[in-house]
């Protein structure tokens, strides 16, 4: 198993302009989740979903978008990048029915906005 | 904005030392205390997690502390080697209907000297 995949590992964008993180999963995990990570913060969470079709705000959620189209992938987007909006993300799953903790994270993708 | 209150910030311990990292939290709703692990460049990995209705948790040379009445929980690492310098969170998780909620630290960076 591959676990969970990020891609791109490193990303810079100019203010304004939009792309998709995108975020894989081949353990059959119903529970995905997006969190940023910034330096003094910790991990924030910023949308999740528990199936294909269901997703949910989290603690920080404005100027991204997601959806599930499928059990394996959930995409974040960002519609308008913003300088705010540099930070490293994570992208995590869990299988429903486990503990809450028990969520295994990607390796994280790199984002700088100028 | 409910916190998860973490310390210190960084810290140097030589080798076979014993670090010690506190959290404090202040709902009391919470249904677990995770530890989480992270390498550079890599995302958290699950370490140790504690239910509030536990004093104390032991796995390997880690150990979680815990103090409901004074809503702290701390972790000790005994017998510190190299290999466990890196930054760890601790976090507070619970689960809601349909959903779920877990608020992380702001991290501690441990060094441990050879």
């Amino acid at each position: 198993n591959a676990g969970v995949t990020q891609t791109p590992k490193f990303q810079v964008l100019k203010t304004g302009q939009s792309m998709t993180l995108q975020c894989a999963q081949d353990m059959n995990h119903e529970y995905m989740s997006w969190y940023r990570q910034d330096p003094g913060m910790g991990l924030r969470l910023i949308h999740y979903s528990v199936g294909a079709g269901i997703t949910d705000q989290g603690e920080v959620p404005n100027g991204y978008n997601v959806s599930r189209s499928t059990t394996e992938d959930f995409p974040l987007r960002l519609l308008s990048a913003a300088p705010s909006q540099t930070s490293v993300y994570f992208c995590a799953s869990r299988r429903a029915g486990r503990r809450v903790y028990e969520q295994y994270f990607g390796p994280g993708t790199r984002l700088t906005v100028t | 904005q409910q916190q998860v209150k973490q310390s210190p910030q960084s810290l140097i311990v030589q080798k076979g030392g014993i670090p010690i990292i506190n959290c404090a939290y202040e709902n009391t709703a919470f249904d677990y205390f995770p530890w989480y692990q992270q390498f550079p460049g890599k995302g958290p990995a699950l370490l140790i997690a504690i239910r509030p209705d536990v004093s104390e948790k032991k796995e390997g040379r880690f150990t979680i502390s815990f103090n409901k009445s004074a809503k702290q929980f701390s972790l000790h690492i005994m017998d510190s080697q190299p290999g466990d310098s890196a930054t760890y969170f601790c976090a507070a998780s619970r689960e809601l209907p349909g959903g779920f909620k877990t608020i992380f630290g702001a991290g501690t960076r441990l060094f441990v000297k050879a």
